[in-house]
């Protein structure tokens, strides 16, 4: 059975205060790996597809990266706009429907 | 560019009752997706729909289902409600839907409760 997991599943940062958050998989061949931004009472918003291990995409003060087994979502000097819910989910080359991860809530406080 | 719209935004209905739900997906995307999102289960998918034939589904019970018209839009309807159906219900729009591995643009979504 497909599944990704997301850790932490909260996160607290004071603003400038950079970190990073995991996305692991385990699914039979991976095709795409997505990551979202949720904000309350929002759809989620699209930020990055990642295809293949080494691969990275950055987006102002995001960067994602992905390895064989796993996805980083690395927040570099963040600001308090950047407090939200991340989501990843994978995507496999069998049905591919994505498996959503249960997301990261992010607080970045001034 | 228009973003994904949904209606309604917000309904309240009783048990047994039955809801339908609508989505506009962006103008030119071919695929909608529809998904429930719970505190408890994060979000799960129901279906995806392609140029209005579905093209896969999610593990929910058949009171689940879904269509989709000529011009791209989806509805999704829900019959003999449940408590356990209160969710907030998503629905996403791509161009060429998952088998594209295209990013999906999701609507603000449904929230329904159940009483």
């Amino acid at each position: 059975e497909d599944q990704v997991t997301q850790s932490p599943e909260a996160l607290r940062l004071q603003e400038g205060e950079s970190s990073s958050l995991n996305c692991s998989y385990t699914v039979s061949g991976l095709r795409g790996l997505f990551w979202y931004r949720q904000d309350p009472g929002k759809g989620p918003e699209f930020l990055f597809t990642l295809y293949s291990a080494g691969e990275e995409k950055e987006k102002e003060r995001l960067k994602a990266t992905l390895t064989k087994k796993e996805s980083f979502l690395h927040i570099t000097a963040p600001k308090p706009e950047d407090s939200a819910t991340y989501l990843c989910a994978a995507s496999t080359g069998g049905s591919y429907i994505p498996t959503f991860g249960r997301g990261t809530s992010l607080i970045v406080h001034p | 560019k228009a973003g994904v719209t949904q209606t309604p935004r917000y309904l309240i209905k009783t048990r047994g009752q039955q809801v339908t739900l609508s989505c506009s997906p962006i103008s030119g995307h071919r695929s909608v997706s529809w998904y429930q999102q719970t505190p408890g289960q994060g979000l799960q998918f129901l279906f995806e729909y392609f140029s209005e034939t579905q093209r896969n589904k999610g593990n929910f019970p058949g009171r689940f289902s879904g269509r989709q018209f000529s011009n791209s839009r989806s509805e999704m309807n829900v019959s003999t409600l449940e408590l356990g159906d209160s969710a907030l219900y998503l629905c996403a729009s791509s161009w060429g839907g998952f088998s594209s591995y295209n990013e999906q643009f999701f609507g603000p979504g449904t929230r329904l409760t159940v009483l």
